[in-house]
Formats: C-alpha cells, structure tokens, sequence
C-alpha cells in the first residue's frame, strides 16, 4: 500500500501571498489530520477531516483553513502569509476518526520570507 | 488548556548505553502513544498504551504507563546509532479527541 503523500515537499512564497497545500491519505483511510512543527513550537495540531467534514480544529487562527474531498483527499490553505508560518506541515491518515494509529506524511517545508 | 510535558529536551548517549525519556501530564491522560522522528523524516508510530500500569515491549524499547495515567516513559537499552531521532508521546486529549504531542525528546548516540 501506498504511503501518505504530500505536495510539494518544498515551497517558498513572500509574505502576503496564500498557499495551498495537499494531502493524499493512504487509500482506505477516511481521517485526515494537518500538523505544523516548527523547532519552537514542536508537532501542533491544525484541524481533522473525516468524510468531507471537519471534525476539530486546533488554536490557529483563521487564516489557516482546510476541506476534504470525497476521495478522502484534502487540502490545507494559508492566506495572507507570515514569516512565522514557516514550518514543516505534516498530514497524517488514519482509519478512523481520532486514530489510533496515525500514519504521516513526509510533509511540506514551507518558507515565508 | 491539557499539556504534555516531556523530558529531557535533549539526550546524548555513547552508543551501547540506556536511554530514557518520559511525558507527563497535570491531568489523567486517555492514551498514550509514542511516535519516532528520524532527522529529516517525519513522525512513525511506536506503540499506544491505554491501561493504567500498561507495560510494552519492542526488542530493546521499553513502553510503561503510569498507575494514575498521568505519566509514561520511553527506555531503550544499549542504544544503537540507528537509534538517533527524535521521540515523541502524544495523548487523545481534550473532547475533541486530536493528538496533543510534547515537544520531543532528541536522541543522538556516539559510535
């Protein structure tokens, strides 16, 4: 079975422009989770997708939004970039909602100068 | 708002000593799972833990739940150079049922 993918790996935009990011879940699974890590900050939780719904969000702000398709597909936005939104944003899949187990993506490094 | 508190921040072992890492939280933690980050790469799933008192094994890694689920820790006996990364617990906190991971605990082993 295939992994998670992500793209693109690598990303550079300048501040004020959006992004767009995408998650492609291992097939069978229905539960899409995004994570920012920053060296600071550690591994922080965005939002959950399962079955094209939202299913949680964590403390960002709106700026940071997302949706899933019905191939269980998502895609992450960030409008209005900030230098400190560069990170490294990982997805990860899983079977049901909330886990268990979660399977992660190789992520995109997203650079704001 | 829940926070798992992990320690140490950084490790560095010569290559055939034990190493250990431990999470703990101010309020009762639902499970714990621990995940690997190798340089460069991206979170691996080790293992959940969901009873109190919950004792895994890996080969050399060592998985341990608190009595009271308020702590847990990571050992590694005789570490190896592939053992370099990375360690992270997470918990199913809150109602919202999402990972809350602590800030990692990085391994590095001198050959």
């Amino acid at each position: 079975k295939a992994g998670v993918t992500q793209t693109p790996r690598y990303l550079i935009k300048t501040r004020g422009q959006q992004v767009t990011l995408s998650c492609s879940p291992i097939s069978g699974h229905r539960s899409v989770s995004w994570y920012q890590q920053t060296p600071g900050q550690g591994l922080q939780f965005l939002f959950e997708y399962f079955s094209e719904t939202q299913r949680n969000k964590g403390n960002f702000p709106g700026r940071f939004s997302g949706r899933q398709f019905s191939n269980s597909r998502s895609e992450m936005n960030v409008s209005t970039l900030e230098l400190g939104d560069s990170a490294l944003y990982l997805c990860a899949s899983s079977t049901l909602a909330g886990g268990p187990e979660q399977f992660f993506g190789p992520g995109t490094r997203l650079t704001v100068l | 708002g829940q926070q798992v508190m992990q320690i140490p921040q950084y490790q560095h072992v010569q290559e055939g000593e034990d190493f250990t890492t431990y999470c703990n939280s101010s309020t009762t933690l639902s499970n714990i799972q621990w995940y690997k980050q190798r340089p460069g790469g991206h979170p691996v799933f080790l293992i959940q833990l969901v009873k109190s008192g919950e004792v895994k094994k890996q080969k050399r890694l060592t998985f341990q739940f608190g009595e009271a689920k308020k702590n847990s820790s990571l050992h590694i006996t005789a570490t190896q150079t592939t053992d370099v990364g990375t360690y992270f617990c997470a918990d199913i906190g809150g109602s919202q049922g999402n990972l809350i991971f602590g800030k990692g605990t990085k391994l590095s082993v001198k050959p």
